[in-house]
């Protein structure tokens, strides 16, 4: 069975600071990768996508960046926090291939900048 | 660009009843495909159904079915015989095919099941 795994659980972080949140997934070869970012009681924004190792597509800008360096690993990061980017981080997957539209997201990162 | 409405922004229901959740989207393709999420208060978004847009037929997964209208570009969530459990924040979302996995999704709507 599949799972995926994202870290930290929760961060609280200064403005200016960096930031690195990853997502692991286990069980699925090559799967599409997204990262959304909603805001508290906001609805869910897709930031990113990837359909293979070093490839990334940009979806919204909010001075995030992603890569994806593995298989099975996706990684948000910035330099510089704003206060602008608390909110909760979700990653998801889908499979490829066939009939597969829906995405299974993971438990998320709630990020909270001061 | 694509664009989806909930406009209901909270329902309360007793359990043991029937809830109906609105849910209208814009697209310009000619094939796509929607979907309803829940979000329970931990912060889990769960997959619930989907339908294709070129499907007839209304998806129906245990007790959540749906109500696709077509020519309204309306896709309603039906919930029968409500627990407690279904209390959670219900997202709409859709996906077409210009954009490869693009998801947008609407601004949800609260469900409260009371006993």
């Amino acid at each position: 069975a599949q799972t995926i795994h994202q870290w930290p659980v929760a961060e609280i972080k200064a403005v200016g600071s960096p930031l690195s949140l990853g997502c692991t997934i286990k069980g699925k070869s090559s799967p599409n990768l997204y990262w959304y970012w909603q805001a508290t009681g906001g609805t869910l924004q897709q930031l990113f996508y990837s359909i293979t190792v070093g490839q990334v597509e940009s979806v919204v800008q909010l001075n995030l960046s992603a890569s994806r360096p593995k298989d099975d690993q996706f990684i948000l990061s910035t330099e510089k926090l704003l206060l602008s980017h608390s909110g909760f981080y979700l990653c998801a997957w889908r499979m490829t291939g066939g009939n597969y539209a829906e995405q299974f997201f993971g438990p998320g990162t709630r990020l909270t900048v001061l | 660009a694509q664009k989806v409405t909930q406009t209901q922004t909270s329902i309360s229901v007793v359990e043991k009843t029937t809830v109906t959740m609105d849910c209208v989207y814009e697209t310009r393709d000619s094939s796509y495909f929607l979907f309803w999420y829940k979000q329970t208060a931990s912060g889990e978004i769960v997959f619930l159904i989907r339908q294709d847009s070129y499907k007839k037929e209304n998806a129906t997964v245990g007790h959540y079915s749906l109500n696709f209208q077509k020519p309204k570009s309306s896709i309603g969530l039906i919930i029968t015989a409500t627990q407690i459990e279904d209390s959670a924040v219900y997202f709409c979302a859709m996906r077409g095919t210009q954009v490869v996995g693009q998801l947008t999704f609407g601004r949800g709507t609260r469900l409260q099941v009371y006993a």
